[in-house]
């Protein structure tokens, strides 16, 4: 196990509705970043934050937002959902420091737009 | 922009036997890092084994170790006495060097191994 939590497990939603993925990362880790992996890929990257901040993000639209609090759990936000929305959401909480490449992923969260 | 190719969709080997994954990649960065991580069916990303570009030397951890060859932008990973446990799919990833901070990791598209008993 490494700590770091997401909820739901599972999601069923309409296409056309909003929802909110919730991540809890690994204790002291101060940065978050999420990934989408559609069935049979390999993840890809939506965004980082950072003390709150988004500081890097991938090839997504903004429909896709996200929040980190100060705690640093973190949501992912996901309006006007698509069918290819469906995917597997991966939550992953860093320690920001020189020479540090490790992130520590969690679950996941399955999500289904039907 | 960075890519990250595994060229074998499935793999399959024998309880005890060893076992290579492969993995090229392309960028323009001198200085990154890749790595191997494996899903099990839990579907939680575990990282297996880390490489540092500028280190000539190949990583091993316990059975698990890469075959890096930086000019030919080749990275695979090789499974030693391969255990039941082993079966996952496993996912190269490459994430250039940017001082602290940055967490961008580029997957390839994975490969599903399976050992067999």
């Amino acid at each position: 196990e490494t700590g770091v939590t997401q909820s739901p497990t599972h999601l069923i939603k309409t296409r056309g509705q909003q929802v909110t993925l919730r991540c809890s990362s690994q204790s002291g880790h101060n940065t978050v970043s999420w990934y989408q992996q559609a069935l049979g890929q390999g993840p890809q990257f939506i965004f980082q934050y950072y003390r709150e901040e988004e500081n890097g993000r991938g090839n997504f639209p903004p429909r896709f937002s996200g929040l980190q609090f100060p705690n640093y759990s973190s949501e992912l936000n996901v309006n006007a959902l698509e069918l290819d929305d469906s995917a597997l959401y991966l939550c992953a909480s860093s320690l920001a420091r020189q020479g540090s490449t490790e992130a520590f992923f969690g679950q996941g969260t399955r999500l289904t737009v039907v | 922009a960075q890519t990250v190719t595994q060229s074998q969709p499935e793999m399959s080997v024998q309880e005890a036997e060893t076992v290579t994954l492969s993995c090229t990649y392309d960028t323009s960065e001198n200085n990154y890092y890749l790595f191997w991580y494996k899903q099990p069916p839990s579907r939680q990303m575990i990282l297996v084994i880390r490489q540092e570009a500028y280190k000539q030397q190949n990583a091993t951890e316990n059975r698990f170790s890469v075959n890096f060859q930086k000019a030919a932008k080749s990275f695979s990973l090789k499974i030693s006495d391969s255990q039941l446990g082993d079966t996952a799919m496993y996912f190269c990833a490459f994430i250039p060097y940017s001082g602290a901070g940055s967490y961008q990791l580029t997957f390839g598209k994975g490969t599903k191994l399976s050992v067999i008993p």
